[in-house]
This record gives structure tokens, sequence and C-alpha cells, in this order.
């Protein structure tokens, strides 16, 4: 009974990196979004993908891009990273239509 | 868009004693409104959710209230046990046709309880 499974866990990357965050479920839902987390910020949506084939911007978009590879799973994706991008990633997913959101464990990312 | 607001930041109870925990909501449209809880390296979990056509939610010692007029809502603990120390959500989404435009959420509480 996995959920939502996040690779990897930890992450360290030197500034201009660049590397994809996955992320897999097993619930069959159609909707997929991945947030980010920061001291005193609460989460903040990076971007959300309401089905298959579609893909929109969250809050904070600058500097990542995503890809819907199939119901399944959700990718995510820092072309050049950045110290500001050092942070922990969550992914969630939902049925559409329905509001409960299931979320995974998290990707701690550091950018040096 | 939403804009939420949480408080306190930190909260400190005595083992036993209850918590609340309050947040404010922007957007008079929002009409779902979860509550989650993050233990440490974990991702958040849902604990309790209320819709905007309903006052008050409980489950167990858990009780969530909804001031629509004042777009207010609060989540309510009682009787609190240690393992309820973690940080606190709570978030409100608006009414997409769909729901898949994501949740906006507070900054978080941390509930620390005092044995």
């Amino acid at each position: 009974n996995a959920g939502v499974t996040q690779t990897p866990k930890f992450q360290v990357l030197k500034t201009g990196q660049s590397m994809t965050l996955q992320c897999a479920q097993d619930m069959n839902h159609n909707s997929m979004y991945w947030y980010r987390q920061d001291p005193g910020m609460g989460l903040r949506l990076i971007y959300y993908s309401a089905s298959e084939g579609t893909t929109d911007k969250g809050e904070v978009p600058n500097g990542y891009n995503v890809s819907r590879l199939n119901k399944r799973e959700f990718s995510l994706r820092l072309e050049s990273a950045a110290p500001s991008q050092t942070s922990v990633y969550f992914c969630a997913s939902s049925e559409l239509g329905r509001t409960e959101a299931f979320f995974g464990q998290g990707t701690r990312l550091t950018v040096v | 868009g939403e804009n939420v607001e949480q408080h306190p930041s930190t909260l400190s109870v005595q083992e036993g004693d209850s918590a609340v925990i309050k947040c404010t909501y922007s957007d008079s449209a929002s009409n779902y409104f979860p509550w989650y809880k993050q233990e440490l390296g974990k991702g958040p979990q849902l604990i309790i959710d209320i819709r905007s056509n309903v006052g008050e939610k409980k489950d167990q010692r858990i009780a969530v209230t909804l001031n629509k007029t004042a777009k207010h809502f609060s989540l309510h603990i009682t009787e609190t046990q240690p393992e309820d120390s973690a940080v606190y959500f709570c978030a409100a989404k608006g009414n997409s046709g769909g729901g898949a435009d994501g949740l906006t959420f507070g900054k978080g509480t941390h509930l620390i309880i005092q044995p």
C-alpha cells in the first residue's frame, strides 16, 4: 500500500546542476501536485496536473519544469539549480472532483 | 488568489489540556478547509476537513469549526497526548469545478505537548 512515492529522499546539488525529482502514485488519481516547503512559509504550490496530459503553474513556478509522464507519474525538473531552491519538495495526488490530497514523504534538496 | 493566515506559530500545552489553532482566509469562494498534521521527516497527513456547508465537524478528540461570515476556521484538540506533538497546517481550496488547482496552506503551527 505505497500511496505516493518520491525519489530521491535526499539530494545535494551544486549551483547550476540539473536534476529531476520523481513522483509516482498507485491510487489511480487523476490530479497530481508539486509543493515546496520552506521554514516558516508553509507549503507553496509549484505546479499541478489536473489530469494526464495537462500541467499548470502554481504559486511559485519559476525555475522549474514538470512532466506528466502518464497517469501514475509526475516529475519535477530543475534545469539550473540555485541556492534559493534549497527546500523540501512534496508531491501529492488527489482524485479529480474530490478534495483530499495524499502526500509523499518528501525530497530534501540542498543546493550549494 | 487565496491567502491563509494561521496562528499561533508555536503552541505549548500541558498534556491533557486542550489546544486551539486558528486560521483565516481571504477568498469567500473557498469551500473546502482541511487540516494536516506533519510529523518530523514525514509528509503532511490529513486529519480532518470541513466543507463550507457545515459549521462544525468532530472526530474523537479533534474538531474543526468554520465561520463563513468571518472567514475563519479553527482546529480544536482535546485531552492532548504526547503523540499530538507535530506541526499542523490549515489550508483552503476554492471551487474550481474539479478541485485540481491545489490547496493554499497556512504557515503552520508547531504544537508541543508538555508532559
